[in-house]
């Protein structure tokens, strides 16, 4: 089944505690993103990779760090997380071709809190 | 500053009747955008999309507009069905940047029986 996977999908941490949340793909996509939903504010953007070891700020990238060494993972680090950090984050990935402008596939999402 | 907007946070129509869904965005340069449904407890899913090219684009009960000199494109719904109750979001992305999509901050629909 084609699916991306995010893990964990629920995490409560302190301020400071580095963590990061793994998003892997089974499409063979070449294009990643990261996005966190927050009330009123919709879906914002984190980073985006076109393709492996390419990598591109969103609209909202202060705070996190990602990396692309594989075509299949796309992690997302909080080096030293702080308490609006406090997010639902969604990975997604699509098909070659024009990244975002290509149907995009979600995870089902992670629900992060920080104290 | 908000590039895209969904001015309207929920919206509440009869089962059978057309639901219509608006959007609004400001930056000339978005070339394509595009709609996601989401449901509770899930990821978003792609719904339909449109190029700046075109001033129409349908699928099935589901049909896009694009007015490109008021910058707004709506969704309509028709019939709307319960099954359709969720959150919407409208995305725009900028030519020449094709891996950057800015959101809007959604609808939810909520069309009852």
């Amino acid at each position: 089944e084609a699916q991306v996977t995010q893990n964990p999908r629920y995490l409560i941490t302190v301020t400071g505690k580095k963590l990061t949340v793994t998003c892997s793909q089974n499409m063979n996509h070449e294009y990643m993103s990261w996005y966190r939903q927050d009330p009123g504010l919709g879906l914002r953007q984190i980073y985006y990779s076109m393709n492996v070891e390419v990598t591109d700020k969103g609209d909202v990238p202060e705070g996190y760090k990602v990396s692309r060494k594989e075509k299949r993972n796309f992690p997302l680090i909080l080096e030293s997380p702080s308490p609006n950090q406090t997010s639902l984050y969604f990975c997604a990935s699509s098909s070659r071709g024009q990244g975002a402008r290509q149907p995009q596939h979600f995870g089902d999402g992670t629900r992060l809190s920080i104290l | 500053d908000q590039q895209v907007k969904q001015n309207s946070p929920s919206l509440s129509v009869q089962e059978g009747r057309i639901s219509i869904l608006n959007c609004d965005y400001t930056n000339s340069m978005f070339d394509y955008f595009l709609w996601y449904k989401k449901y509770p407890a899930e990821g978003p899913t792609f719904l339909i999309s449109i190029s700046s090219i075109k001033d129409k684009n349908e699928d099935g009960r589901f049909t896009v507009f694009l007015n490109k000199s008021a910058k707004h494109l709506s969704l309509h719904i028709v019939p709307s069905q319960p099954g359709d109750s969720a959150v919407y979001f409208c995305a725009a992305s900028e030519i020449n940047q094709g891996g950057k999509l800015i959101f809007g901050q959604g609808t939810e629909l909520s069309v009852k029986p």
